[in-house]
């Protein structure tokens, strides 16, 4: 069953601390994305890798860090430097070297709570 | 990659099409035009793209007028599960993000 899995669905953290949200795909994408979503607005880049070991940073990646290590997987880490941290965050997937135009996939995302 | 405009929201009857319009009118010609729902709560979801033909999957169809200025999205019968909101979205083949405006709020009824 192939897709992109976000772990966890939820997830509450305290003020200050680091928090790492999980990104997983079995697509075979080359490229994967980390968007963010908040309440009633559209979605806004934060990093994405094109390939392994290389990532770009997006339009908002000021207190976000990235590593790209495997080609399955993406995870974002939100560090305390991120002002608004809550947010609903989307992980995205496609395969640019393969498809032209490519397409993004979207994962279920994790909304992040920070008390 | 070229602004969309969209209305904020539509309202359609269960079993009729629903018929979704997006203005794109400093689209560029390379460039494509995308559609994405989002059910609340959830990832955004791939419905469609074309570039300058009418496009037909088994989710919907794409219509995309002559000038490339506008395209509507057909559901061609809507049930309750498409609510949600629509995104158009206007990118280039090499654009590494996709940008996402408010969209438009479709609530099928009974």
């Amino acid at each position: 069953d192939g897709g992109i899995t976000q772990s966890p669905k939820y997830l509450f953290r305290k003020e200050g601390q680091n928090v790492t949200l999980s990104c997983e795909q079995n697509l075979n994408h080359d490229a994967m994305y980390w968007y963010r979503q908040d309440p009633g607005q559209g979605l806004r880049l934060i990093y994405y890798s094109q390939i392994v070991n290389d990532f770009q940073k997006g339009d908002i990646a000021e207190g976000y860090s990235v590593s790209r290590e495997k080609k399955e997987s993406f995870p974002l880490t939100v560090t305390s430097a991120q002002k608004n941290p809550t947010a609903f965050y989307l992980c995205a997937s496609s395969s640019p070297f393969a498809i032209y135009p490519d397409t993004q996939y979207f994962g279920p995302g994790t909304r992040l709570t920070v008390l | 990659d070229a602004k969309t405009t969209q209305p904020p929201s539509m309202d359609c009857a269960e079993g009729r099409a629903a018929n979704l319009p997006c203005n794109h009118s400093t689209i560029s010609g390379n460039e494509y035009v995308y559609w994405y729902r989002q059910i609340h709560s959830q990832g955004p979801q791939y419905i469609i793209h074309g570039l300058k033909n009418n496009e037909t999957n088994e989710m919907a169809s794409l219509i995309i007028t002559e000038d490339r200025k506008s395209s509507t999205l057909i559901l061609p019968h809507a049930t309750l599960r498409d609510t949600a909101v629509y995104y158009c979205i206007v990118r280039s083949g090499t654009a590494s993000k996709l940008t996402f405006g408010t969209g438009t709020r479709l609530q099928v009824t009974l």
